[in-house]
Order: C-alpha cells, then structure tokens, then sequence
C-alpha cells in the first residue's frame, strides 16, 4: 500500500528566501506525482504535474524534481513571497490504486 | 484540464440534518471523486462515482451516511446525512484528466461544512 509522506511539516522563512519541500513515497511504481496548493478552508491547486517518465517540470518561480527509484520528489520555491503562504501537498497515482496524498507541509512566508 | 464547479462553498448545519454538495464539470467525465479533509489532516478518498453504476465506497465510508448521485457525466451530488460534529469537514469532489486527454487531477473549490 503506497504511502506519501511530506517534510517538514510546516516551514516559516523570511520574504525572499529559496526553499525546498520534500515528498517521499514507498511504492515507485507511480505513474504520476502532482502537488497542489490549497488555502485556508479552500480547494486544492494544481501546481505541477510530473509524469512517471519525466525528471522535472518547472513553472515560474516553481520547479519540482522526480526521483522515482528512490521514491522522493521535491518543489524548490524560489524568492518566495507572502502570497506563496498556503499548504502544500504532494499527491502519487498509482497503476491500479487510488490517487495517495501526503499530509502536506503548511509553509508561511513573512514580509 | 477540466473545470469543476462546487457548492455550496460553505454551510453551517444542524446536528441531525442533512446536506448535498454538487459538483458540475465542464467536459464529460468517466469518474467523479469524493474526498474528505478533516480538520489538520489531509485528503481522504470517499467514494468514486461512475455514471450509470453505484458508487464505489472506502473502507470506514458507506452508502447510508454518503449517498451519491452521477446522473450523468458532468455531474455529481455528494450528500452527508444524519450529521454531527464530527462531519465537520472540508468535502472536495475531483476529476482525472484521462477523459480529456489530460493528465493529472482537477478539484473543485471545496465545501467547508460545519456541524452545530
């Protein structure tokens, strides 16, 4: 059974700081990893999408890296910014499993 | 990637009563998901509904306390019944991107639901 974890569990940085949250998972046989943003009380976000074949995608200041053999993945953040404040929640979907989701690291960019 | 529609966005009920929460896609959809996040915790798969058959439940998630309705294939409706206070919850529906051509899941907007 996959199981998703997330560190850490919350971050709080300075305005302007590049930061690196890290998603694990025990099964490599995924055939996606997503992560999502979701505010306070709101839905989820979809940030980025990296497909099983592929090592990284990139979009703005987000860059997230895929390492299936060793089950991780990671969302560099660069310059952040007080609107970057939210959860952030990293999702595996795996061949013929449910869509697994960690529990998310709840970051807080101060101005 | 699909667009869903969810609402109500949030409600605050009564013990013992009930409430639907609808979902509308903008492109037809093989299967709709049903999630729920309780309180600090994360994402927790409900059901997954097909259009045409019953709902599939999870562990600990049954039919009486979680009807679905999938009338057709850009639709769903989500009910809680009988609530209490440890319904409160955020209650998201979602859509794989396979149908159209996409990758990856879309959820909607979410329900805070409180119960009193």
């Amino acid at each position: 059974k996959q199981e998703v974890t997330q560190i850490p569990a919350a971050l709080s940085v300075p305005e302007g700081e590049n930061l690196v949250l890290n998603c694990s998972f025990t099964d490599s046989a995924i055939y996606n990893l997503q992560w999502f943003r979701q505010d306070p009380g709101k839905g989820l976000t979809s940030l980025l999408l990296i497909q099983s074949s592929q090592r990284e995608q990139t979009s703005g200041r987000l860059n997230a890296s895929l390492d299936k053999s060793s089950g991780r993945s990671t969302l560099y953040i660069a310059a952040s910014q007080p609107g970057d404040s939210a959860t952030y929640l990293c999702a595996v979907d795996n061949y013929g499993q449910n869509f697994v989701f960690g529990p998310g690291t709840r970051l807080s960019v101060l101005p | 990637s699909a667009v869903i529609s969810q609402k109500p966005s949030r409600d605050i009920c009564q013990r013992g009563t009930s409430l639907t929460i609808q979902c509308q896609v903008d492109s037809q959809v093989t299967m709709m998901f049903w999630y729920r996040q309780q309180p600090g915790q994360s994402l927790t798969l409900i059901a997954t509904a097909n259009q045409g058959s019953e709902a599939t439940y999870e562990s600990g998630f049954v039919i009486d306390k979680f009807p679905i309705s999938r009338p057709n294939l850009t639709f769903s409706t989500l009910t809680v019944s009988n609530m209490s206070p440890e319904d409160s919850s955020i209650y998201l529906c979602s859509v794989d991107g396979s149908s159209t051509g996409n990758y990856g899941y879309t959820f909607g907007s979410g329900t805070r639901l409180t119960v009193v």
